[in-house]
């Protein structure tokens, strides 16, 4: 079977930096998401990785290692409203979505 | 503001009460999507929308009905629910439907459902 996993839970530091991991097993690869939700509101897309190495957007950035099947998601210089589930997506060899279940990031201050 | 709506946020249903989800979007997209999240799980891929036509149905049970009747409008009618059902469900929509691996999605707030 398909499947994504992630931590379920993590916590960090404001100020601080974090990785958050995604490992996969899916039939083919097209391209992996990560979105960000803030809790009631709609996932955000924050990347889009289909080619390995590491793409960089501002305070964020995302890895990726087709050969492992291995993904994560680093956040700098963490702010509060950092505060957010963080879901990993694969897009499988028939351009399915597969996701993740989550991964919840507390900031503290 | 993400350019996909939905209404109502909130709804809270009986089991035996019909109700509609509603999703609207302003991107110009072809493609529309229902997911349904419930806590701690991966999102549920419930309904594909292609130009208007369906081409996903994930095994979602009669009870829940898609329709689109046009590329920018996505509803989901409810009848005879159960308490099982409760979750957020969320719509999404994309520009390809999938065609090429970039294609991305980009969701509405969702509906918080309860069904008592």
């Amino acid at each position: 079977g398909q499947n994504i996993d992630q931590p379920t839970e993590m916590t960090a530091t404001e100020g601080a930096i974090v990785q958050i991991n995604c490992t996969y097993q899916t039939s083919g690869f097209n391209g992996l998401f990560w979105y960000q939700q803030h809790a009631g509101e709609a996932p955000t897309f924050l990347s889009y990785n289909v080619l390995d190495g590491l793409e960089e957007k501002g305070r964020f950035s995302s890895f990726l290692s087709r050969s492992k099947g291995y993904s994560y998601l680093l956040l700098k210089e963490l702010q509060m409203k950092d505060s957010a589930s963080y879901l990993c997506a694969v897009r499988d060899s028939n351009y399915q979505l597969i996701w993740g279940a989550g991964t919840k990031l507390i900031i503290k201050p | 503001e993400t350019g996909v709506t939905q209404t109502p946020r909130h709804l809270v249903m009986g089991m035996t009460n019909k109700k509609s989800l509603k999703c609207e979007q302003h991107l110009g997209h072809n493609a529309m999507y229902w997911y349904k999240q419930s806590a701690k799980k991966p999102l549920e891929l419930m309904f594909v929308y292609n130009f208007k036509e369906q081409t996903e149905n994930n095994s979602v049970p009669s009870r829940f009905s898609p329709e689109c009747p046009n590329s920018s409008h996505l509803f989901l009618h409810l009848h005879t629910l159960q308490p099982e059902d409760s979750a957020l469900y969320l719509c999404a929509s994309s520009q390809d439907g999938a065609l090429a691996g970039s294609d991305t999605q980009y969701f509405g707030p969702g509906t918080r459902l309860t069904v008592l």
